[in-house]
């Protein structure tokens, strides 16, 4: 079975400093990993993903993050963060076909000015 | 384009009552996802509904149910209503065959069910 633990629940950081969000990932066929963003009283978002191909996946708001398959590891970075970023980050798995995704516990985000 | 639209936005029922949720997907997808979130559990998937039929269930009692209509519209429904069942529940359209799962997903903004 596949799981997903994001091993921060919450990260303060101070605006236009870099951050690091941690997501760690197990499963015994080969993944799709996904970050998602959630706004206060908002659905879900894509930041990016990784199928196939380059580790180093970058997605939208200057958000990136790199596929390590030795570590089982897909950590989302932003090499400076605004206050617009305060938000909540859940990393996520599938596989092909399954057609749902599993989801981690949520990294709560927030910049302090 | 309009997007993943979830009503009621908001809901109070009491344990025991029953409950039914809409969601109306993007024009033109034809699955629709549920999940439900919580602030214990995070984010599960309820089931998944692809041309009217159930591609996937995920570990829910039976209390939770589901349905999808030939306009792609779906409903959940969830019955004999209990205090863990208070939640955020969002459903996620996306056009089929799109690749891996996640790929292409299209989020509502949730209904807050709260049970009293």
């Amino acid at each position: 079975a596949q799981s997903v633990t994001q091993l921060d629940s919450q990260v303060p950081v101070f605006e236009e400093a870099p951050v690091e969000l941690r997501c760690n990932y197990s499963s015994s066929v080969s993944v799709y990993l996904f970050w998602y963003v959630q706004y206060p009283n908002q659905g879900l978002q894509l930041l990016l993903k990784y199928l196939s191909g380059s580790t180093l996946v970058k997605g939208i708001n200057g958000f990136e993050a790199e596929f390590n398959k030795s570590q089982t590891s897909f950590h989302l970075r932003k090499p400076s963060v605004h206050i617009s970023d305060t938000a909540e980050y859940f990393c996520a798995v599938s596989d092909w076909g399954a057609q749902k995704l599993v989801f981690g516990q949520g990294t709560r985000l927030t910049i302090n000015p | 384009k309009a997007g993943v639209t979830q009503t009621p936005r908001y809901l109070i029922k009491t344990r025991g009552q029953q409950v039914t949720l809409s969601c109306s997907p993007i024009s033109g997808h034809r699955s629709v996802s549920w999940y439900q979130q919580t602030p214990g559990q995070g984010l599960q998937f309820l089931f998944e509904y692809f041309s009217e039929t159930q591609r996937n269930k995920g570990n829910f009692p039976g209390r939770f149910s589901g349905r999808q209509f030939s306009n792609s519209r779906s409903e959940m429904n969830v019955s004999t209503l209990e205090l863990g069942d208070s939640a955020l529940y969002l459903c996620a359209s996306s056009l089929p065959g799109q690749g891996a799962s996640g790929e292409k997903l299209f989020f509502g903004s949730g209904t807050q069910l709260s049970v009293l």
